[in-house]
């Protein structure tokens, strides 16, 4: 059972361009979303987080768009970079669980040709 | 300036053998946590600890036990290895339950034969 499923597993994208990266979840109870930033050999690093009273957050060329209805949200790389060729997970969390407990998704490796 | 140091960072095990990860950080946090990274996956939560001689079972504990008897120390320990552990194991820790930054280890590489 996961609870927050991210697509796609892979993704190319030339210098430049914009990565999109979608996550979906199902507990309604879930009020915290941040996205994690994985480099080769080194563990993940949080990028940037949103909470469900905002439909957007921007923090230089990242973006998280969230829709609360659809139980959806995204992690959008503007003009992307070589150096973003990462692995990223987007994660979800409970607050009134009082564990601070993150529950990730699958996972997404970026490639950023040059 | 460590920050979450896990140890020993690679390890092969034979099926049957018994081993324990070593997390330690420096940054008097609270909350620790033990994940599991296989490709595909994600990172799954096995254990966590939300203070001093506290622990819970996450999503995959079978198989793993912990404890967390000093705040800066959170051991995970397998008492029979086998192949389905083969895994990256990261721990990592929280101050603080609302702002959720969690602050990951580099990784330990376990291979179960």
């Amino acid at each position: 059972q996961q609870q927050v499923k991210q697509s796609p597993q892979s993704l190319i994208v030339q210098k430049g361009g914009i990565s999109i990266i979608n996550c979906a979840y199902e507990n309604t109870a879930f009020d915290y979303f941040p996205w994690y930033q994985q480099f080769p050999g080194k563990g993940p690093a949080l990028l940037i987080a949103i909470r469900p009273d905002v439909s957007e957050k921007k923090e230089g060329r990242f973006t998280i768009s969230f829709n609360k209805s659809a139980k959806q949200f995204s992690l959008h790389i503007m003009d992307s970079q070589p150096g973003d060729s990462a692995t990223y997970f987007c994660a979800a969390s409970r607050g009134s669980s009082n564990t601070g407990k993150l529950i990730f998704g699958q996972g997404t490796t970026l490639q950023v040709k040059p | 300036n460590a920050g979450v140091t896990q140890t020993p960072k690679f390890r092969v095990l034979k099926t049957g053998q018994s081993m324990t990860l070593l997390c330690a950080q420096d940054m008097n946090h609270e909350y620790m946590y033990w994940y599991r990274q296989d490709p595909g996956m994600g990172l799954r939560l096995i254990h966590y600890s939300v203070g001093e001689g506290t622990t819970a079972k996450g999503e995959v504990p079978d198989g793993y036990n912990v404890s967390r008897l000093k705040k800066q120390n959170f051991l995970l320990g397998l008492e029979s290895a086998a192949p389905s552990q083969t895994s990256v194991y990261f721990c990592a820790s929280s101050g603080n339950w609302a702002t959720n930054v969690l602050t990951f280890g580099a990784g330990s590489r376990l291979t179960v034969l």
